[in-house]
């Protein structure tokens, strides 16, 4: 099962805006809501910050938004603060042998 | 609060043994799916396996299916990972997760801070 594709890297300076992209297939993304993604510090492990496309779990600022369009899903962080450079990972359930898989991860620097 | 803390990574020499658990608190063990997922600096994320709460079902990622086995243990509320046959590809930091309540239940919504297995001779 391949991974998700996710950009190498991005960045952003404070207060701006920057969106992450996701891209699967009709076997995974494009067919389920059923998108997650993750913020992982360095040496720390990954916490969740949204689920099911675009939930947030209960603690996580409404600075960070998900979306779906076809075999790509999104993560949006609006005013970017220095505490948000940390890598991304996307994941989604699949319906082929491996149910769940993830994204290669993005680098985000705020600059 | 929810908890979780690996134990049992360490080095393990090529096609040797090696047995991860993970102690979970502050929630109702039995009424949750859990999971295993690794991570290397070189291919990232991989979810290696998963158990449902209660019926207790289990799936496999491709590249261990056959060579590790996850359990739960319900009276010490412990989930475990038993992986044999190790290669030089099972190299990761290992983590216990937690699978989400609501939804899909395809997430992981808590993390335990992982144990590393590093496999050489």
């Amino acid at each position: 099962q391949s991974a998700l594709t996710q950009p190498a890297s991005v960045s952003g300076s404070p207060g701006q805006s920057i969106t992450i992209s996701c891209t699967g297939t009709s076997s995974d993304v494009g067919g389920f809501n059923f998108v997650s993604w993750y913020q992982q510090h360095p040496g720390k492990a990954p916490k969740l910050i949204i689920y099911d496309v675009t939930n947030r779990p209960s603690g996580v600022s409404n600075r960070f938004s998900g979306s779906k369009s076809g075999n790509t899903a999104s993560l949006t962080i609006s005013g970017l603060q220095t505490e948000d450079e940390a890598d991304y990972y996307c994941s989604s359930y699949s319906i082929t042998s491996t149910p769940w898989v993830f994204g290669v991860g993005t680098q985000l620097t705020v600059l | 609060e929810v908890q979780l803390l690996e134990s049992g990574g360490g080095l393990v020499q090529p096609g040797g043994s090696l047995r991860l658990s993970c102690a979970a608190s502050g929630f109702t063990f039995s009424t949750y799916a859990m999971a295993w997922v690794r991570q290397t600096p070189h291919k990232g994320l991989e979810w290696v396996s998963k158990i449902s709460g209660y019926g207790g079902g289990t799936n496999y990622a491709d590249s261990v299916r056959g060579r590790f086995i996850i359990s739960r243990d319900w009276s010490k509320n412990t989930l475990n990972l038993q992986m044999d046959s190790l290669k030089a590809e099972d190299t990761a930091v290992y983590y216990c997760v937690r699978h989400g309540a609501y939804g899909s239940g395809y997430y992981a919504d808590y993390w335990g801070p992982g144990t590393l297995v590093t496999v050489s001779s």
